[in-house]
């Protein structure tokens, strides 16, 4: 069973536009909820990380949202450009186990 | 330092056949999970390996799927009388320890099963 649900499944944005990829979960034993980024050929990459006792954390241009009371979380990506062009995953995990993920997103950026 | 490396990066197989997929995770890395990511989908938990406890396999598919872990080092993922739908890329990752949040990843093995 998917225990985090992902969308939408592809995304095309335009260069200098905002990208935004949003996930849900159920099981609120989560506490830890990563981004992951992957490029053609290559394995995931940690992006952004968020634990749920903050509502929003910023790292450059990449932004989470996390709403605990609706159990979502989201990925903005302002000033999207063409190099991040790639499949970014949300995660959920609880206690230090094993990652859960969704199905994925697959972003192009249009120059 | 090295990341996480993987062995082969892709390989062909006959139906029925039995392959071994290695990891080698970053050194000093205690914790060491694999995953499946079949095409067009996320990534699947299959099992973990914290230091010298008993690994979880409660993501392994079947009973055709095993790995072991030699002490804190590396780690190989087998797969008996490989089927079709076991195509995918295998992911291999580690992190400093069971309770350390940054997995690493590999590049992943591209398993294709003819």
């Amino acid at each position: 069973q998917q225990q985090v649900k992902q969308s939408p499944q592809s995304l095309i944005v335009q260069k200098g536009g905002i990208s935004i990829i949003n996930c849900a979960y159920e099981n609120t034993a989560f506490d830890y909820f990563p981004w992951y980024q992957q490029f053609p050929g290559k394995g995931p990459a940690l992006l952004i990380a968020i634990r749920p006792d903050v509502s929003e954390k910023k790292e450059g241009r990449f932004t989470i949202s996390f709403n605990k009371s609706a159990k979502q979380f989201s990925l903005h990506i302002m000033d999207s450009q063409p190099g991040d062009s790639a499949t970014y995953f949300c995660a959920a995990q609880d206690s230090g186990y094993a990652l859960n993920f969704g199905k994925g997103t697959s972003l192009l950026v249009t120059p | 330092g090295a990341g996480v490396s993987q062995s082969p990066s892709n390989k062909v197989t006959e139906k029925g056949k039995d392959v071994e997929l290695r990891c080698d995770p970053i050194s000093g890395h205690t914790a060491l999970y694999w995953y499946r990511q079949r095409l067009g989908q996320g990534l699947e938990f299959l099992i973990y390996f914290q230091g010298n406890s008993a690994p979880d396999k409660s993501g392994l598919p079947s009973d055709r799927f095993s790995a072991e872990r030699t002490g804190e080092s590396v780690s190989t993922l087998t797969i008996q009388r490989t089927q079709q739908e076991d195509s995918a890329v295998y992911l291999c990752a580690s992190s400093l320890t069971g309770l350390s949040e940054t997995q690493y990843f590999g590049p992943g093995t591209r398993l294709l099963v003819l």
